[in-house]
């Protein structure tokens, strides 16, 4: 299983721009990134997913470089409700059915 | 927009007795999970479900543990004599897809405390 490595806390402010960034240099050629998002007491929700180059949606934009050794989500303008932990998983190809979640990144907002 | 229901939120427990978490997934998904998260813990996978039989399960969902599907909307999470440590979060998941490229979808989560 490929290991993601990514920072356990991170400090912002509202209105600022957030990028989270995640290794994975064992990622495999079928693998995809995922980012989940955790707020207290609550299940993880799905943000984003990409197999490479840039993905954006409503919420969030991830971007894979060339290599896929890293991904970084990125965040605009947050406010005090992005304040959670921000989980990237690296699905499991060949079908597995399971989701493994490391730390996390616990990214507080501040006023 | 559709979504994961989980009953009871909180549920207290005597170690030793036998309980039953409860879930309805998203109506046309056909993968669920299980997964536990101890407080201030990570989030840990313990079974997948699908076609009516575990497809995948953990080194934690031992024989304490058990699934069911019992009818078409209701999948369940039994543990049959409560430990101290199974107090946890528990989130049953489901998502349309199994593999990679699937998104899944969390509910709440059941409280368990274990005293």
């Amino acid at each position: 299983l490929a290991k993601t490595t990514q920072p356990i806390s991170m400090d912002s402010y509202e209105g600022q721009e957030v990028n989270i960034t995640c290794s994975h240099n064992n990622i495999a050629t079928n693998d995809y990134i995922t980012w989940y998002q955790q707020f207290p007491s609550q299940g993880p929700r799905f943000i984003i997913q990409g197999y490479k180059t840039k993905v954006t949606n409503e919420v969030a934009s991830l971007f894979i470089p060339a290599d896929r050794k890293s991904s970084t989500l990125s965040l605009p303008r947050v406010s005090l409700s992005d304040t959670a932990v921000y989980y990237c998983l690296v699905e499991v190809s060949g079908g597995y059915n399971k989701l493994i979640f490391g730390a996390g990144t616990r990214l507080a907002v501040h006023p | 927009e559709p979504e994961v229901t989980q009953t009871p939120s909180h549920q207290v427990t005597q170690m030793g007795q036998e309980v039953i978490l409860r879930c309805v997934p998203i109506s046309n998904h056909l993968y669920f999970y299980w997964y536990r998260q101890i407080l201030g813990q990570k989030v840990e996978f313990l079974v997948s479900f699908y076609n009516n039989e575990i497809s995948e399960k953990s080194e934690i969902f031992d024989d304490q543990f058990s699934v069911e599907r019992p009818d078409g909307s209701n999948f369940t999470l039994k543990i049959r004599s409560t430990k101290l440590e199974d107090s946890a979060m528990y989130f049953c998941a489901s998502s349309r897809l199994g593999g990679e490229n699937t998104e899944a979808f969390f509910g709440q989560g059941t409280r368990l405390t274990v005293v």
